[in-house]
């Protein structure tokens, strides 16, 4: 069974705060992606990787920066927390070419 | 970059009745349509996916159709039951960087009111 799994289920946060979410897959599947999952929004793509070291920036990555040091492993960071950074965050890793995405079971954030 | 748009955006009907989900897709490149099911506080899975190649596949009660003249491509659930209520997530993935990246459309709520 694919395990996708994130660091912290639910986390709480200050602002301006330096906020770091961790998600791990143990497939060896290329890809990983970091989505936010806000209603009404669906899932949008902050951040893709799809091989160590590299990255590639999705449709809303301002705020945001990512680590890919390891194939297993790809981080999210916030580099300066802000209350619209309130949110559902999804990990999610694939084989490189067109195939199912696995994701992980989320991080809800909340700024105060 | 690709552009998905899913509609409705909430879907009620009786136990038993059929569902229909409609997505339509920008990018002619788009060449892998996944749906994915959320269940509430669970993770998004893979219900069914279809390739560019193949224009409607079938798995018990899902089925999924794609037109890609125009475009759009659609999720049927027939004999619906209450544990299909759940938010249904459509996709395309186009190709970028080698890798094949999906973008999701917004969802859609499901409610099967028994």
């Amino acid at each position: 069974d694919v395990k996708v799994t994130q660091s912290s289920r639910y986390l709480v946060k200050r602002t301006g705060e330096k906020v770091f979410l961790e998600c791990v897959q143990d497939m060896d599947h290329e890809n990983m992606f970091w989505y936010r999952q806000d209603p009404g929004l669906g899932l949008r793509l902050i951040y893709f990787s799809y091989d160590v070291k590299m990255k590639e920036k999705g449709d809303i990555p301002e705020g945001y920066s990512v680590s890919r040091e390891k194939k297993e492993r790809f981080s999210l960071i916030l580099e300066s927390a802000s209350t619209n950074q309130t949110s559902m965050y999804l990990c999610a890793s694939s084989y490189r070419l067109n195939t199912e995405a696995f994701f992980g079971q989320g991080t809800r954030l909340t700024v105060v | 970059g690709e552009n998905v748009e899913q509609h409705p955006s909430t879907l009620s009907v009786q136990e038993g009745d059929s569902a229909v989900i409609k997505c339509t897709y920008s990018d002619s490149a788009s060449n892998y349509f996944p749906w994915y099911k959320q269940e509430l506080g669970k993770r998004p899975q893979l219900i069914i996916d279809i390739r560019s190649n193949v224009g409607e596949k079938k798995d018990q009660r899902i089925a999924v159709t794609l037109n890609k003249t125009a475009k759009h491509f659609s999720l049927h659930i027939t004999e619906t039951q209450p544990e299909d209520s759940a938010v249904y997530f459509c996709a395309a993935s186009v190709a970028s960087g080698g890798s094949y990246i999906p973008t999701f459309g917004r969802g859609t709520s499901l409610i099967v009111h028994p």
